[in-house]
């Protein structure tokens, strides 16, 4: 069990917007930046999104970062079918004096 | 262009002992940290802890202590994985990752099985 929390499923069609929450704590989002991945089935990881809200050089706009408090959030909009993947959100826990991934979150685009 | 490249995949019996290696170019490898990472089958990912590759300090999340190390060698500038006494629960996909900023830049995995 990870001490942050996905819910582990999400569905979208194409051209909607939606989001992946990512529920922690004052041990780690509360006072750390979040990071974003997305893994392709069959395929590494990505870093889709650092420090909160940051994309690196190369993701789409479509896709944007957010934190409130102690969680954080992932919106993808203008959905398409190739965004289909598992979702990762990670941070810093001081508890643990480690990094930490949530549980992950498969999106699934009708 | 930075590329991170894994040792091909390995089959264990329990009890024995594996060495991954990740092996970097096109960037300084000594100026980033090194990330590891586990997949077990069907699961999410776990955060295995890091290497400073300009100290060669290694740092082991919890329940990554004891049998698993890191090292270096910096002049083929690759970073290893090594676990020993191998149990059937450490069958998986192990990831090298530079760290800047998230880890950015990923290798392929290795997966390693562990069966007898």
């Amino acid at each position: 069990q990870s001490v942050v929390t996905q819910p582990p499923s999400a569905t979208g069609t194409p051209g909607q917007r939606v989001t992946i929450s990512c529920s922690g704590s004052n041990s780690n989002i509360g006072r750390h930046d979040v990071y974003w991945y997305q893994q392709l089935p069959g395929t590494a990881p990505k870093l889709l999104i650092y420090k909160t809200n940051q994309r690196p050089s190369g993701v789409p706009d479509r896709f944007s970062g957010s934190k409130s408090g102690t969680s954080a959030s992932l919106a993808i909009s203008g959905l398409r079918s190739e965004d289909e993947a598992d979702y990762y959100c990670a941070v810093w826990d001081v508890t643990l004096s480690g990094a930490v991934f949530g549980g992950g979150t498969k999106l699934t685009v009708l | 262009q930075v590329q991170l490249v894994q040792s091909g995949s390995e089959l264990k019996r329990p009890g024995a002992s594996v060495k991954v290696s990740c092996k970097a170019s096109g960037y300084t490898f000594t100026k980033y940290t090194m990330n590891w990472v586990r997949q077990a089958p069907g699961q999410g990912l776990e955060w295995m802890g890091w290497i400073n590759a300009n100290t060669g300090n290694p740092t082991y999340a919890q329940g990554f202590t004891g049998r698993f190390v890191f090292s270096l060698d910096t002049s083929v500038s690759t970073a290893y994985l090594q676990i020993s006494s191998l149990k059937a629960e450490d069958t998986a996909v192990y990831y090298c990752a530079r760290d800047s900023e998230g880890a950015d830049y990923w290798g392929q995995g290795t997966l390693v099985t562990v069966s007898s």
